[in-house]
């Protein structure tokens, strides 16, 4: 069966540090990739998107980037982060059936 | 783009009550998924339903994409069925959610 994993699961850091927040699934290839943030407790928003190794599609200007390294393998960084950077961040894979299924999540505070 | 509207934004019931929380969506979409977030902040996947009615345990769900709304119902809640239920649309390609802003549930013993 597929599992997606995050890390780190929560992270305090400083105004100006950089960012990499870490996603990776199992048991499936060629997946769709989403990172999305939630602020506030509601709304999810579509950050990035990747259909393949390589392949970005950014969704809103921001202070964050996306990278795919490998098939599996989802990457968020800042390199200056801002205060409203800090929310929760959630991984998400889709194939074929288009059903999404997301990660547990990374709690990112700036402080 | 397309806009998904969820209501009511916030429902408290009693243990063992009924609840039917709706999602409104304002162009046709491919796809339709219904999410409960719990109180860790997991995303737990309920209903992959673009058309139709279907059914797990206490819960069910019927789309009508002609219509564009999509329904969630909840029967004889129990307390861990508290936290934000979330209806989310795949709008153009590469699957694109569109989540709307969620319904908080608490229910109460």
């Amino acid at each position: 069966s597929q599992t997606i994993h995050q890390w780190p699961a929560t992270l305090v850091q400083p105004v100006g540090s950089p960012l990499s927040l870490e996603c990776t699934v199992e048991g499936t290839s060629n997946p769709n990739l989403y990172w999305y943030r939630q602020a506030a407790g509601r709304g999810l928003q579509l950050l990035f998107y990747s259909v393949g190794i390589g392949q970005i599609s950014s969704e809103v200007p921001q202070n964050l980037s996306a990278s795919r390294p490998q098939d599996r393998q989802f990457i968020l960084s800042s390199k200056k982060l801002l205060l409203s950077d800090s929310g929760f961040y959630l991984c998400a894979w889709s194939g074929p059936a288009y059903e999404q299924y997301f990660g547990p999540g990374t709690r990112l505070t700036v402080t | 783009g397309i806009q998904v509207e969820q209501s009511p934004p916030d429902l408290i019931l009693q243990e063992g009550a009924n609840s039917t929380l709706r999602c409104n969506f304002s162009d046709s979409v491919n796809n339709l998924q219904w999410f409960h977030q719990n109180p860790w902040g997991q995303l737990i996947n309920l209903f992959y339903i673009p058309s139709g009615t279907k059914q797990n345990g206490r819960l069910s769900a019927t789309t009508v994409a002609t219509e564009r709304y999509s329904l969630l119902y909840i029967s004889s809640s129990q307390t861990t069925d508290s936290g934000v239920y979330f209806c989310a649309a795949f709008s153009g390609g590469y699957n694109k959610l569109i989540f709307g802003a969620g319904t908080r549930l608490a229910v109460h013993p």
